[in-house]
């Protein structure tokens, strides 16, 4: 079966510190990767996406994230983080058909310190 | 405000009680998903609608557990005879497949139910 891990459950940082989330997922095929961002008291948004090409995407607010086919990892990184980068990230794949159903990592809390 | 919506926000019921969700997709997305997230974890997969077909189900869906698109529009999730293991948020989301971006999918707020 499809899984995502997320290697942070809980990251700590000062503002303008450089930021890097682990993902991690298992499947063979080809897969369409994700990373969503819960801000407090908000909804999951979009972050940013690969679905082929270029394995480097930028997504919005300065994020961007490396696809690795060779070590299964898609990780979010941002070179300086700010106090409202605080929010909860979360990895995601689609199956293995085509519905679309996107299977998610545990999530990382981000808390950006001022 | 186009967005997927979801009512009610929040519900409060008594175990074995009978709950129900409405999601309101994007309105030209033809497909639709239900997750649920606990506490500390990621989103699960439960369900999703393709216009009013209800194409796949999650082992995690029980018997107590129902939904529906009618008519290709919004959708509601029920829960019958609830238990306290039933606490969760329950997220709807939809997509538009066929297009470029088959696979993005834009989340509403979510419904948090506690069982008491």
């Amino acid at each position: 079966a499809q899984s995502v891990s997320q290697h942070n459950h809980h990251v700590i940082l000062s503002e303008a510190a450089s930021l890097e989330l682990g993902c991690n997922y298992s499947y063979g095929g080809t897969v369409n990767l994700f990373w969503y961002v819960q801000y407090p008291g908000q909804h999951l948004q979009l972050l940013l996406k690969y679905f082929s090409g270029d394995p480097l995407v930028k997504g919005i607010k300065g994020f961007e994230a490396e696809f690795i086919k060779s070590k299964f990892s898609f990780n979010l990184r941002k070179p300086s983080v700010q106090w409202s980068d605080t929010a909860e990230y979360f990895c995601a794949v689609t199956s293995s058909s085509n519905t679309g159903k996107l299977i998610f990592g545990q999530g990382t809390t981000l808390q950006v310190k001022p | 405000d186009t967005g997927v919506s979801q009512n009610p926000r929040h519900k409060i019921t008594k175990r074995g009680q009978n709950v129900t969700f409405r999601c309101d997709p994007i309105s030209e997305h033809n497909r639709l998903y239900w997750y649920r997230q606990t506490l500390g974890q990621g989103p699960e997969f439960l369900t999703y609608f393709q216009n009013e077909a209800q194409l796949e189900k999650s082992r995690l869906l029980s018997d107590r557990f129902s939904a529906e698109r009618p008519k290709g529009s919004f959708s509601t999730l029920e829960i019958q005879r609830t238990e306290q293991g039933d606490s969760a948020m329950y997220l709807c989301a939809s997509s538009s497949a066929g297009q470029g971006h088959s696979y993005e999918q834009y989340f509403g707020p979510g419904t948090r139910l506690t069982v008491t």
